[in-house]
C-alpha cells in the first residue's frame, strides 16, 4: 500500500519567515495531494491540494508543488502569522477509482511573534 | 463545501461499556467513510472503511469484534466501541469523500472519547 513519509515532524519560525514541509510518498499511481491543518481538537482542514497533472498551485501564502518523478510533493508557507501554528499533514490518494487518503505522521509549526 | 457531522464530539464511559460513534453525510449520499483514531501529538491513523450496504474492510491490527461498523443507510456510519479499556481513549475521527472523482475528503467534527 502506499507509504507518506513527512518532514520534519517540527518546525519553529520566525513571525515573517516562510515555512517548509516535504513529504515522501511511495505509490506512482498516487493522483491526489492535499495539505491539512489541524488546531488541537479540531477536525483537518484542508488548505490546499494539488492533482498529478500539475506541479505547483498557488493560495496566497500558501504554495505546494509536486514532482513526481522523485514522488515528493512540499508546502510552502510564506509570510508566516502566529495564526499559522498548528499540526499540518500531508496525505496522498490512490490511483483511479481509490478514495483512501494515506496522511504523513504530522508537523507541528510554530511562528515565534 | 459538503458537510459530515459526527456525534457525540466528547464522550466519558466507564471500562466495559461500549460506545456508538455516529458519522452522517448532510448534503450528499457517501458510498464510503472512513473512520480514524489519532493519539495525543500522533498523525490520524486510519481504522478502517465503512461501506454502504456491505462488510466494512479493517485495516491491519484494528479487531473488528471490538470496534463494530455499521453503514446502513448512504447518509450514516456508525462507530461501536465495544468493551472499552482506558487503552481505547482516543480522538476518533470519520471523513467522507463526495465520491472517488472528488477527491476531497470532508472529516466530521471528531468525538474525543475517555474510558475511565
Amino acid at each position: 500500500g502506499e507509504n507518506v513519509e513527512q518532514h520534519p515532524s517540527t518546525l519553529s519560525v520566525q513571525e515573517g519567515d516562510s515555512a517548509v514541509i516535504k513529504c515522501t510518498y511511495s505509490d506512482s499511481a498516487s493522483n491526489y495531494f492535499p495539505w491539512y491543518k489541524q488546531e488541537l481538537g479540531k477536525r483537518p482542514q484542508l488548505i490546499i491540494d494539488i492533482r498529478s497533472n500539475v506541479g505547483e498551485k498557488k493560495d496566497q501564502r500558501i504554495a505546494v508543488t509536486l514532482n513526481k518523478t522523485a514522488k515528493h510533493f512540499s508546502l510552502h508557507i510564506t509570510e508566516t502569522q502566529p495564526e499559522d501554528s498548528a499540526v499540518y499533514f500531508c496525505a496522498a490518494k490512490g490511483g483511479a477509482g481509490s478514495y483512501q487518503l494515506t496522511f504523513g505522521k504530522g508537523t507541528k509549526l510554530s511562528v515565534i511573534p | 463545501g459538503a458537510v459530515v457531522s459526527q456525534h457525540p464530539s466528547w464522550v466519558i464511559c466507564k471500562s466495559g461499556t461500549s460506545v456508538k460513534i455516529e458519522c452522517r453525510s448532510l448534503d450528499f449520499q457517501a458510498t464510503t467513510m472512513f473512520w480514524y483514531r489519532q493519539f495525543p501529538k500522533q498523525s490520524l491513523m486510519l481504522m478502517a472503511t465503512s461501506n454502504e450496504g456491505s462488510k466494512a474492510t479493517y485495516e491491519q491490527g484494528v479487531e473488528k469484534d471490538k470496534f463494530l461498523i455499521n453503514h446502513a443507510s448512504l447518509t450514516l456510519s456508525t462507530l461501536t466501541v465495544t468493551s472499552a479499556h482506558p487503552e481505547d481513549s482516543s480522538f476518533y475521527i470519520c471523513s467522507a469523500p463526495r465520491s472517488a472523482a472528488n477527491t476531497e475528503a470532508f472529516f466530521g467534527q471528531g468525538t474525543r472519547l475517555t474510558v475511565v
